[in-house]
This record gives C-alpha cells, sequence and structure tokens, in this order.
C-alpha cells in the first residue's frame, strides 16, 4: 500500500506563509508525479499542481502562480508546498496526492493537513 | 471546461441503484490520450479516492457494482446495488494535459433514506 505522509495541523495569520511536507517512498518519489490540491471546508476538491519530484518540473495552476512554490528533498524523498500571502479563503485541507503512471488520475492520497488562516 | 454534477444530493435505499450525471461544457473525444475523467469517492473525514478512471476504467479493487459511462459532453457513474460503505461525496475530475490540468465537478452527496 502506497503511504503518502503530510505534516501536521498549521494555524497561520493573514499574510503569512504555510509550508506543507509530503514524505513518500524512493520508487515514487523517483517514478510518480505528485500534486497538491486543497478542499476548502464543506467544498469541493481544487488542483493547485504537481511536480515531477525525479526532475523538479512542476506545473501550477494560473491562479496560484504569483505564491505557491514547490520543492523536493531527493535525500528524505519529502515533496513541500509553500503557499505565501496567506487570506482567510486559503482556509482548507490541504492533499498530496501521487499520480497514476498509467493515465491522469490519483491512485493515493495524503492523509491532509488542515491549514486554517485566522487573525 | 467546467463539469456539472447533478443531483447534488441523492438519498438512496440500501440494495437498489444510483445514478450520478456529470456534465461537461465542452465535449471530450475519450481517444484522446491527453483526457481522462476519472470517478472520485470520499467518505467523511477521509481523503477521496479513484473509483473510475480512463472515462469508463474500473479502477483496481473496486467492486464491479460502480460502472462509469457515457460520450461527448454527458457522464454517468452507476451503483448496481448501494452498500452502507458507499455513502459520501462523488466527484467527476477531468484531467487534461499540455499544460496539466484537473477539473473538478462540484460534487455529489450520497446518503441512506
Amino acid at each position: 500500500q502506497v503511504h503518502l505522509l503530510q505534516s501536521g495541523t498549521e494555524v497561520k495569520k493573514p499574510g503569512a506563509t504555510v509550508k506543507i511536507s509530503c514524505q513518500t517512498s524512493e520508487d515514487t518519489f523517483n517514478n510518480n508525479y505528485i500534486n497538491w490540491l486543497r478542499q476548502a471546508p464543506g467544498q469541493g476538491l481544487e488542483w493547485m499542481e504537481l511536480i515531477s519530484p525525479r526532475d523538479g518540473i512542476t506545473s501550477l495552476a494560473q491562479k496560484f502562480r504569483d505564491r505557491l512554490t514547490v520543492t523536493r528533498d531527493p535525500s528524505t524523498n519529502t515533496i513541500f508546498m509553500e503557499l505565501r500571502g496567506l487570506r482567510p479563503d486559503d482556509t482548507a485541507i490541504y492533499y498530496c496526492a501521487r499520480g497514476y503512471r498509467f493515465d491522469y488520475t490519483f491512485d493515493s492520497w495524503g492523509q491532509g493537513t488542515l491549514v486554517t488562516v485566522s487573525s | 471546461i467546467v463539469l456539472t454534477q447533478t443531483p447534488l444530493s441523492s438519498p438512496v435505499t440500501l440494495g437498489q441503484p444510483a445514478s450520478i450525471s456529470c456534465r461537461s461544457s465542452q465535449s471530450l473525444v475519450q481517444s484522446e490520450r491527453t483526457t481522462s475523467l476519472s470517478w472520485l469517492h470520499q467518505r467523511p473525514g477521509q481523503p477521496p479516492r479513484v473509483l473510475i478512471h480512463k472515462f469508463s476504467d474500473r479502477f483496481s479493487g473496486v467492486p464491479d457494482r460502480f460502472t462509469g459511462g457515457g460520450a461527448g459532453t454527458d457522464f454517468t457513474l452507476k451503483i448496481s446495488r448501494v452498500e452502507v460503505e458507499d455513502v459520501g461525496v462523488y466527484y467527476c475530475m477531468l484531467s487534461t494535459q499540455n499544460p496539466p490540468m484537473y477539473t473538478f465537478g462540484q460534487g455529489t452527496r450520497l446518503d441512506i433514506k
């Protein structure tokens, strides 16, 4: 079973930056895309970006291009998502999800990280 | 492209069938290798999991009571006999490439009458 282990709950003030991690296996790190999505309370899913951890190539949704950065650490098979300029409407559960190798879907998800933005 | 799901809420009787529609604002060409429609299921308090991908392929380990179908702009997820574990929210998801983009329907909540 694939495990994507995310970092814990965050509480931030408006304007702050949050950085969330998603640790994978070496095989996943080297052979799959990792995607970041979010889900506001009681709302639907929103795709944010994907990264190829092996080579660092990313693709971001237009909406987030000014304030979202995704990086990775090959030594720990970990992917990081950094969102800057937080607003209350960024309050959401943030998920990392593994891209399926044979099609454009997600075959495994992290447990989710709740980010609350409040003054 | 916008995906519109109907109904938004569906109370069903255990053992009875259920059907969820996902309508695309543009016609989707299933033969396009860079286009894929998936159906996801999210139970309360859990991340989603994929049920159907590539428009109609059941994902590994998914019970055969789940069927995906449709063409053009209209796609459907059918559950032949609803079980208790099927409650939750169902999403259709469109994946397109060049550049990569993933779009979701607004979700359909399935609960037991």
